[in-house]
């Protein structure tokens, strides 16, 4: 067990909605990392964000936004899905401001749009 | 356009027999290169963290070694617990922001 949790576990959704995944990280954790891992695409980095302000930004579409609360937990949200968009949603949390050194990474969330 | 390549895309072992998975990178300005673990279903394990050519870190069986051009993950007498995918990522400073680029991982099965 990380120490990272994510909900939902399971989301079943269907194209042109709209979902919000959400992510609490470890203890004391001040950076929250979100990433997309599908099959043609490995895992993908999306954003970071620290103590609530955006610090780096990756392959992240337009459709999706994510926002860190002053309680540390994040949200990803993720509308007009397409049929594409169903993957695994990995959240991770580390200590550090910058850097990916020793992120722990959640359980996952798992979108399937139909 | 930063890459990282994985070699091969699957290995299957021997419980016993020692082997070596490979991450090739071209990367401009290298800030790290990790190693993580991740079994079915699962988030990914971080392992090690390397920075410079030359180093070497070790964990059990587990020994990560890095050059300017790749790094290896060598295992050494493998056990089935060790079975699972190995994700090799590198990190870089681009526009001032830390951004993690992740191959696409070496499934390893270790039969008894």
């Amino acid at each position: 067990d990380s120490g990272v949790t994510q909900t939902p576990k399971h989301l079943i959704t269907a194209t042109g909605q709209r979902v919000t995944l959400r992510c609490s990280p470890r203890s004391g954790d001040l950076s929250v990392y979100w990433y997309q891992q599908s099959l043609d695409q490995g895992l993908q980095f999306l954003i970071q964000y620290y103590n609530g302000e955006e610090r780096a930004k990756g392959n992240i579409l337009e459709r999706f936004s994510a926002q860190q609360f002053p309680d540390l937990h994040s949200e990803l949200n993720l509308s007009s899905l397409e049929l594409g968009d169903s993957a695994l949603y990995f959240c991770a949390s580390s200590d550090r401001a910058q850097g990916v050194e020793t992120q722990y990474f959640g359980p996952g969330t798992r979108l399937l749009v139909l | 356009e930063d890459q990282v390549t994985q070699s091969p895309e699957a290995l299957r072992l021997q419980e016993g027999e020692s082997s070596s998975l490979n991450c090739s990178y071209t990367v401009s300005g290298l800030r790290g290169l990790f190693w993580y673990r991740q079994d079915p279903g699962k988030g990914p394990e971080f392992l090690f963290t390397l920075y410079s050519a030359g180093e070497e870190k070790e964990k059990e069986r587990l020994k990560a070694t890095l050059t300017k051009k790749e790094s290896f993950l060598h295992i050494t007498a493998p056990k089935p617990e060790d079975s699972a995918t190995y994700l090799c990522a590198v990190q870089t400073l681009t526009g001032g922001s830390y951004i993690p680029t992740f191959g696409r991982g070496t499934s390893l099965i270790v039969h008894p």
